[in-house]
């Protein structure tokens, strides 16, 4: 079967600007997690979705990161009025269980980069 | 909080050598999984081994096997029989109670002919 996948797979912007991230995850998976992935922070989790609701925002470095989860599938990572600190590797995530022991299959991961 | 450490920035091995990464962590749950995962240039992340806290045994899948030391928090990757194919980074990481994952810094592996 298909694997996670992520559009666009790079993105240049320009500072200030709205950027959308979109990760459709493997059919059936019930959790979905978003990562960064910086050369200065390495990489850190930012949100966790258990089906459509986030039991866990705790990662998102400010309140221009959102997320949110339709139907089960597909997320979307916003990033409002973006900074050059906000390039990086974005990382999604999930797995067949909201459990520690269920793998974690990745995406290929979306290039952000800031101008 | 939980944390993960990886203090060999990069590695180098030669093809059909064996070689060792090493990983250190700290947490007070009794109730954990570690996770060693590769990073090919393609950046997409590849689960290599997983060790359950609980189980002593340690964890092996082909070529690639843990060192699991619980009471000195290690948990140290071995690959035998490197092939070239092996080169990536590496990440160490750890879940407990929240099922989100907490990375390691990295080690970039490089294999020589």
């Amino acid at each position: 079967g298909a694997g996670v996948s992520q559009s666009p797979s790079n993105k240049v912007t320009e500072k200030g600007k709205d950027v959308e991230l979109r990760c459709d995850p493997i059919s059936g998976h019930t959790a979905l997690y978003w990562y960064r992935q910086s050369l200065g922070q390495g990489l850190e989790f930012l949100i966790y979705f258990q089906g459509n609701s986030a039991p866990d925002k705790s990662g998102l470095p400010s309140d221009r990161f959102s997320a949110e989860r339709t139907g089960g599938s597909v997320s979307t990572l916003t990033i409002q009025r973006t900074q050059q600190e906000d390039s990086a590797v974005y990382l999604c995530a999930s797995s067949f269980g909201y459990s520690s022991y269920n793998e974690q299959f990745f995406g290929p991961g979306t290039r952000l980069t800031v101008l | 909080a939980q944390t993960v450490t990886q203090s060999q920035p990069e590695m180098s091995v030669q093809e059909a050598e064996t070689v060792t990464l090493s990983c250190t962590y700290d947490t007070s749950e009794s109730d954990y999984y570690l996770f060693w995962y590769k990073q090919p240039p393609s950046r997409q992340m590849i689960l290599v081994i997983r060790q359950e806290a609980y189980k002593q045994q340690n964890a092996t899948e082909n070529r690639f096997s843990v060192n699991f030391q619980k009471a000195a928090k290690s948990f140290s990757l071995k690959i035998s029989d490197s092939q070239l194919g092996d080169a990536a980074m590496y990440f160490c990481a750890y879940t407990g109670t929240a099922s989100k994952l907490t990375f390691g810094t990295g080690t970039r592996l490089q294999v020589t002919l």
